[in-house]
């Protein structure tokens, strides 16, 4: 059972459309964060969403956090090529032990296209 | 800031033998490390957190006689892969945290590991 689910999956749009990528879960993370990876390499650090109804923004990248803190979005207007990549979300749980651990959900392969 | 190194990059080893990946925070201490697993075109896999000075924790269905893991300073984690099988080439990657909860997590490059 996937703890968070990521979708869609693959998306390949045209440059300037819009899109969105949602992550959800019934767990309840204490933040949760964003990453793109280039293939052959680890993940960025795209943001860190911690409070509930939390919107960051990032030139065309918008991050929002659910009341919740169960789910997130990121929306991207006005793709470019160059936004071409693979985004995760990763949500950050309290172990037992009281240390803190990411779940990746699967991930988005989004392909701009020129 | 935040920069987190890994070594080999890539590395290509025969059945049997043993390979240790080291992962290095370089502009920052990091009392917490963790190791992932990738396969392609899936997402990361936690395999274990690494605690400096203390014993790290896998996660289920992680063999750890098999990932041993030393974090011996708060600048240094290593994950070793003994008697490594064609099953586990992957691509191993870690991470750092930079102190107490919270905190963001910081990534290294990877270690592409195929096992002949």
């Amino acid at each position: 059972t996937q703890l968070l689910e990521q979708s869609p999956q693959f998306l390949s749009i045209q440059e300037g459309e819009n899109l969105t990528v949602y992550c959800n879960s019934s767990s309840v993370f204490s933040s949760l964060q964003w990453y793109r990876q280039e293939p052959g390499e680890g993940p960025v650090l795209l943001v860190t969403v911690v409070t509930g109804g939390e919107v960051k923004k990032l030139k065309r990248l918008t991050f929002q956090f659910g009341d919740a803190r169960k789910d997130s979005s990121l929306h991207i207007t006005a793709a470019q090529p160059g936004d071409t990549g693979l985004y995760l979300c990763a949500g950050a749980l309290i172990t037992q032990g009281g240390s803190e651990k990411l779940v990746f959900g699967k991930g988005t392969k989004l392909t701009v296209n020129p | 800031g935040a920069v987190v190194s890994q070594h080999p990059s890539r590395v290509i080893c025969k059945s049997g033998t043993s390979v240790k990946i080291e992962c290095r925070s370089l502009d920052f201490q990091a009392t917490t490390m963790f190791w992932y697993r990738q396969f392609p075109k899936k997402s990361l896999m936690l395999m274990a957190t690494s605690n400096e000075g203390s014993k790290a924790t896998y996660e289920q269905g992680v063999e750890k006689d098999k990932f041993l893991i030393n974090h011996a300073s708060l600048t240094l984690s290593t994950l070793t892969v003994t008697s490594a099988h064609p099953e586990d080439s992957s691509f191993y990657i870690c991470s750092a945290e930079t102190s107490g909860l919270g905190n963001e997590q910081f990534f290294g490059p990877g270690t592409r590991l195929t096992v002949l």
